[in-house]
């Protein structure tokens, strides 16, 4: 089955300890993309990736880390959580961006 | 700078009404994507259409319709005999393009969403 997945589903932390949320797509896609989702302020786009090794910054990079060295993983790296990250995260490809973008469940991840 | 605008915060209606979620972007580029993404109450998000700027034909597919419109910077989307399935947070966004990889650039800004609510 076509999918993206993303681990863990839910995650509670503590300031400062160092997380990596998983994101992985069996579809070969060249394009993947994080997003955190945070009430009255929708979706904003922190990393994406046209290819392996290709990333650049979206619009809330600041307290992130990501790497493409595989086509089919591109985890999301948190070196110091803070609780204003505290947020729903989601994964996302496409074969190219501007394809049919498929999304993973999302990851709700918990600052204290 | 890119900006995605969907004025309407939470619209409610009830089963087979008509109804219209609005979305307004603004960009200095001539080349761009806009796209639809429905969220439902579970929380999945699910692609819906994606629509180039050279390309204002209007969409329909079954109950859903799109009017793009680059003279009022609009691209809404009707849903036509709602139904309480298509309750929902509806999502508009909007990227730029990159013709090096044929397509959008990657950068994609999305509305804060509508949340549409259909009552039996």
């Amino acid at each position: 089955e076509a999918q993206v997945t993303q681990n863990p589903r839910y995650l509670i932390t503590v300031t400062g300890k160092k997380l990596t949320v998983t994101c992985s797509q069996n579809m070969n896609h060249e394009y993947m993309s994080w997003y955190r989702q945070d009430p009255g302020l929708g979706l904003r786009q922190i990393y994406y990736s046209m290819n392996v090794e290709v990333t650049d910054k979206g619009d809330v990079p600041e307290g992130y880390k990501v790497s493409r060295k595989e086509k089919r993983n591109f985890p999301l790296i948190l070196e110091s959580p803070s609780p204003n990250q505290t947020s729903l995260y989601f994964c996302a490809s496409s074969l190219i961006f501007g394809g049919t973008e498929n999304f993973g469940p999302g990851t709700r991840l918990t600052v204290t | 700078a890119q900006k995605v605008t969907q004025a309407q915060t939470e619209i409610s209606v009830v089963e087979k009404e008509d109804v219209t979620l609005d979305c307004v972007y603004e960009t200095r580029d001539t080349t761009y994507y806009l796209f639809w993404y429905k969220q439902p109450p579970s929380g999945e998000l699910v692609f819906l259409i994606r629509r180039n700027s050279f390309d204002e034909q209007n969409e329909i597919s079954g109950r859903y319709s799109w009017n793009f419109q680059k003279s009022t910077s609009s691209f809404n989307f009707t849903i036509t005999a709602s139904q309480v399935v298509d309750s929902a947070v509806y999502f508009c966004a909007l990227s730029e393009a990159n013709m090096n990889y044929g397509g959008s650039q990657g950068n994609l800004i999305f509305g804060k969403g509508t949340k549409l609510s259909v009552k039996p």
